[in-house]
């Protein structure tokens, strides 16, 4: 009963580097978002699909790139990371009946 | 765009005591309404939701929120707090018009004390 799997956990990146975050789903949920999480500031969108082929920006899209090639899995890409980009970051899918997201464990990011 | 505003970074209560975490919104159409409990270096968990009808929605846990239009609130509750419910709680919503636009608070920690 694998859910929502996210990798890595942990990650520490210099400055201008590139590094994709892994997310997958094994619900067959059309719906997939990633999100950010800073103190004080609660979840912040970064970028969503409704579906294979179809993706959309969120509040904070900046600095991010996604893309969906299948239902399962929807990376999330820092082409240059900055140091304002430290944060942890969550996947998420949502059932198209309820509306409930349902969230993976998250990736911590470090940005030196 | 959807908003949602919780006031208070910090609720304690007692165990054995009732508990409220405040929650409200704004939107331009009809509120989709969410509780969500993240406990310590986990994901976020569902708690429950208001999408139309009673304006008391129960949930897991012994929870329970209550939608109330006219002050655009959706608090929570409990009647009888648990050392176990310590944990971050974050309300979220998103309306009819972007309906894949999920909009979440800052999050309250609740601290039960025994």
């Amino acid at each position: 009963n694998a859910g929502v799997t996210q990798t890595p956990k942990f990650q520490v990146l210099k400055t201008g580097q590139s590094m994709t975050l892994q997310c997958a789903q094994d619900m067959n949920h059309e719906y997939m978002s990633w999100y950010r999480q800073d103190p004080g500031m609660g979840l912040r969108l970064i970028h969503y699909s409704v579906g294979a082929g179809i993706t959309d920006q969120g509040e904070v899209p900046n600095g991010y790139n996604v893309s969906r090639s299948t239902t399962e899995d929807f990376p999330l890409r820092l082409l240059s990371a900055a140091p304002s980009q430290t944060s942890v970051y969550f996947c998420a899918s949502r059932d198209s009946g309820s509306g409930e997201l349902f969230f993976g464990e998250g990736s911590r990011l470090t940005v030196l | 765009a959807q908003s949602v505003a919780q006031p208070e970074d910090q609720v304690n209560v007692a165990e054995g005591n009732p508990l409220t975490v405040k929650c409200t919104y704004s939107v331009s159409g009809n509120p989709y309404l969410f509780w969500y409990v993240q406990y310590p270096n986990r994901g976020l968990q569902f708690l429950l939701k208001y999408i139309t009808g009673d304006n008391l929605v129960k949930g897991s846990y012994g929870f329970e929120a209550e939608f109330n239009k006219s002050q655009t609130s959706f608090h929570l509750k409990k009647p009888s707090a648990l050392v176990s419910d310590s944990a971050l709680y974050f309300c979220a919503v998103r309306d009819d018009y972007n309906n894949n636009d999920m909009r979440f608070g800052a999050g309250t920690r609740l601290t039960v004390k025994p």
